[in-house]
């Protein structure tokens, strides 16, 4: 599985665009980029996932360049219930594979 | 989309004693199942995959005899922590996938051993 490598932290303030990127050189043909949020406590909630170009969800939108070897997560206008950590993974797209995370970026939006 | 329920959201037990924890797929047949380890300010590390009627599969590093899982249903895995230790408080939380780089995880399990 490739490895990823973001941020450790950000801040924002709310009202902002954040936009957190992603490194992942080893990215394979058949892979597949996917966001996680966090909340403390909680369990993940899947953002969004993309395989190339840019994908845009009502929460998100996820930029992709032609290589493919980074991403970059992209939240409008952030507000403090954004607070948490965002996870960056990539791996194969068949069902029953693992998901392996990394470090993820903790983003604190202050008032 | 898939809902994944996890039961107790938080439980305390003396050390020595075995908990378990349930993880429900709610209307999504999960053949395999995932559980995860979370300590404070950490990721998540994927302890063992559960196998609907087999055996789960257990990472390096964590014992099965101590770490239980059952997965005897489509909709219902369990992990029992046995013979607990203050080592072993932790977030343990279980996923189920959907797709591609998909999953859906369940709320988690706050475990704290005294």
């Amino acid at each position: 599985l490739a490895k990823t490598t973001q941020p450790i932290s950000m801040d924002s303030y709310e009202g902002q665009e954040v936009n957190i990127t992603c490194s992942h050189n080893n990215i394979a043909t058949n892979d597949y980029i996917t966001w996680y949020q966090q909340f403390p406590s909680q369990g993940p909630r899947f953002i969004i996932q993309g395989y190339k170009t840019k994908v845009t969800n009502e929460v998100a939108s996820l930029f992709i360049p032609a290589d493919r070897k980074s991403s970059t997560l992209s939240l409008p206008r952030v507000s403090l219930s954004d607070t948490a950590v965002y996870y960056c993974l990539v791996g194969v797209g068949n069902a029953g594979n693992m998901l392996t995370f990394g470090g993820g970026t903790r983003l604190m939006v202050k008032p | 989309g898939a809902v994944v329920s996890q039961h107790p959201s938080r439980v305390i037990c003396k050390s020595g004693t075995s908990v378990k924890i349930e993880c429900r797929s709610l209307d999504f047949q999960a053949t395999t199942m995932f559980w995860y380890r979370q300590f404070p300010k950490q990721s998540l590390m994927l302890m063992a995959t559960s196998n609907e009627g087999s055996k789960a599969t257990y990472e390096q590093g964590v014992e099965k005899d101590k770490f239980l899982i059952n997965h005897a249903s489509l909709t219902l895995s369990t992990l029992t922590v046995t013979s607990a230790h203050p080592e072993d408080s932790s977030f343990y939380i279980c996923s189920t996938d959907v797709g591609p780089g998909e999953a859906f995880f369940g709320q988690g399990t706050r475990l704290t051993v005294v």
